[in-house]
Parts: structure tokens; sequence; C-alpha cells
């Protein structure tokens, strides 16, 4: 298996741009999660889908972030219109199922820079 | 105030020696608690998860230990390798929700 797959890997935009980051879970991974790591804030999670459905997206930090799971094997994170406080790393990780016990599995992330 | 505390924030160690991650944290109700490595430019890597049955935890090299009561965890590294040069977070999870809370990091840098 391929792992977590994202895309790009890197991003570099300017502010007020659409951004478009794109993951695919793990095949037969049921949950899907985003998120975001800085220097000042570590890792903070922004949404987590269970069966293409979001179950918490309290970690979504403003209503220019939107998250979409059309399907099993896709996700998207978009950021519109696009900030400088919002460069970091973006992460997708994927388990199996949503039991507290699972472990995730991260992809390699995106680093974006909004300039 | 962070919810997850990981102390120190930094170290460096030699080859071989052994080193000891403090995290602490505040989280009610407990679920459980994870450690994950992360290489510098990577994802996070799973090295134990520990729910609030479990006090002691091993990966290899790495032993997770858990104190429910005092709210304390510790990752030690035995016989440390240039490898293990990476940063350690802690991540706890509430029982009922799921909500994940996050410490910063334990930077580790092992020199030859």
């Amino acid at each position: 298996d391929a792992g977590v797959i994202q895309s790009p890997r890197h991003e570099v935009t300017e502010m007020g741009q659409e951004v478009t980051l794109r993951c695919k879970p793990i095949s037969g991974h049921n949950s899907l999660f985003w998120y975001r790591q800085t220097m000042m804030r570590g890792l903070e999670l922004l949404i987590y889908f269970n069966n293409n459905v979001p179950i918490d997206d309290s970690g979504m930090p403003e209503d220019r972030f939107s998250a979409k799971m059309p399907n099993a094997s896709f996700s998207t994170l978009k950021i519109q219109p696009s900030e400088p406080r919002d460069s970091a790393v973006y992460f997708c990780a994927s388990s199996s199922s949503g039991e507290y016990q699972e472990t995730q599995y991260f992809g390699p992330g995106t680093r974006l820079l909004v300039l | 105030k962070n919810q997850v505390e990981q102390s120190p924030q930094s170290l460096i160690i030699l080859e071989g020696k052994n080193c000891t991650l403090q995290c602490n944290y505040t989280v009610s109700p407990f679920s459980n608690l994870r450690w994950y490595k992360q290489d510098t430019g990577r994802g996070p890597v799973s090295l134990t998860i520990m729910t609030f049955s479990e006090n002691t935890k091993s990966n290899g090299r790495y032993t997770a230990t858990l104190d429910a009561d005092t709210k304390q965890s510790s990752l030690h590294i035995t016989a440390s390798q240039l490898s293990d040069s990476a940063s350690y977070i802690c991540v706890v999870s509430a029982g009922g929700n799921n909500r994940l809370a996050f410490g910063k990091g334990n930077q580790v840098v092992v020199i030859p």
C-alpha cells in the first residue's frame, strides 16, 4: 500500500487566492483527519470524517476553510481566500475506524506558504 | 493553557545513551494517550497508544509509561541511535467525544 497520499507537497500562493489541498486515504480506511502544524501552535486537528461524513469540524479556524469527502478514497481541504497566517504544514491522516484505540497513519503533508 | 505539556522542549544526547521524555496532561475524562515520532519534513508516525488500564507499552527501543492518577506519561528511549533524532509528540484523547489535545513535542537530537 502506498500509504496516505497528499498533493501538492508544496504550495506557494498569494494572499487572497484559493488553495485546494488533496488527500487519498489508505484503501479500506473509513476515518480521515485533516491537521495543521505550525511552530507556534504545534499540531491541531481541523476536521474528522467517518464514512465520508464530517463528525467533528470544531477545529476548522473560520469560514474561509472548508473540507469535503465526496467518496471513501478522496478528500479536499479548501482555503478561500487564503491569508499569510494560513502558512503551515497540512497533514491528512486515516485510520481503519473511528475507534479511540485505532492508529492514525499520516501522509507526508502539504507545506503551504501564503505570501 | 495547553492541556498537554511536554518537557524538556529539546535535548541533545550522545548516541548509545538513554533518555526520557515527559508528558503531563489535564485532559478529562481520559480516553487514551499516544506518542508519535515525527522526522523532519515527514508526517508523524505512531509509536504507542495506551488506554486507562495500561501503564506501560513498548515498541522496540521505545517504552511508554502512563500514570493516569497523576496524569503523567513518559517515553523512554533505550540505547539511542542517530535515527532517533526527531520530534516526539504526546497526544491525549478525551473520553466521550474523542477530542484530541496535542503537546508541542520534545525535540531530540542524537549526536555521534
